[in-house]
């Protein structure tokens, strides 16, 4: 089993509606979780990181985590064609810092 | 502040010959990180730092790989000799001192290496 994991995609959704991003993690005592955005050629930049169970919200972000399923999850309200982009999963797995990336979700906004 | 500085930021090279990969941190942060991204295997990561002292280079994928960190600002990453299967991406990132929220890491442009 992976340490990270995602669903490749390429995810496709029409201009508006919600993007629904997952991922999954094997270590149990990870504690800190992060969601990057990838654009084609760009390097990765941080859109929203979550330490606690539940939801947070930032604009028309919101990350869910669920510690006990070891799952977390990022919706995309509203999503804009300039949204499309790659999206990294990221886990850490110890106060070191040692940060785990899933492969990523290619996202496709269409206008 | 500027960021994550990389150098070069393309590179192209003949197989057997030797690379060397810079990176800079933002100034303040005392963990590095260099990871490689390919589309194959994703974004793997290498080797990180805290405090210069290498914490865990389990991810280096064989000798020809090294990486040094001689202060506390600066890091290379050095491939010798090089093959055509270490063409990649290789981004350097750094973090700022850890709290009890966790680190963030930011990324750098990145080193986009061909091997021929």
């Amino acid at each position: 089993q992976k340490e990270v994991e995602q669903n490749s995609g390429p995810l496709s959704v029409p201009e508006g509606a919600i993007a629904s991003l997952n991922c999954t993690y094997s270590d149990r005592g990870s504690q800190s979780f992060f969601w990057y955005r990838q654009y084609s050629g760009k390097s990765p930049e941080l859109i929203m990181s979550i330490y606690s169970n539940g939801d947070k919200e930032d604009g028309r972000f919101t990350a869910q985590l669920n510690k006990a399923s070891q799952y977390v999850s990022l919706l995309i309200r509203d999503s804009q064609p300039s949204d499309s982009a790659t999206y990294l999963c990221a886990v850490n797995y110890n106060q070191g810092g040692k940060l785990i990336f899933g492969q990523g979700t290619e996202l496709s906004v269409k206008p | 502040d500027a960021g994550v500085i990389q150098s070069p930021r393309h590179e192209v090279t003949e197989m057997g010959q030797e690379v060397t990969l810079r990176c800079k941190l933002i100034s303040g942060h005392n963990s590095l990180f260099w990871y490689r991204q390919t589309m194959m295997r994703g974004l793997e990561l290498l080797i990180y730092f805290n405090n210069n002292v290498p914490i865990d280079d389990s991810g280096m994928p064989e000798d020809r790989f090294s990486a040094k960190m001689p202060n506390a600002s600066f890091s290379t990453l050095k491939i010798q000799p090089s093959e055509p299967r270490d063409s990649a991406v290789y981004f350097c990132a750094s973090s700022p001192v850890r709290d009890s929220a966790g680190n963030t890491i930011y990324f750098g442009e990145g080193s986009w290496l061909t091997v021929v």
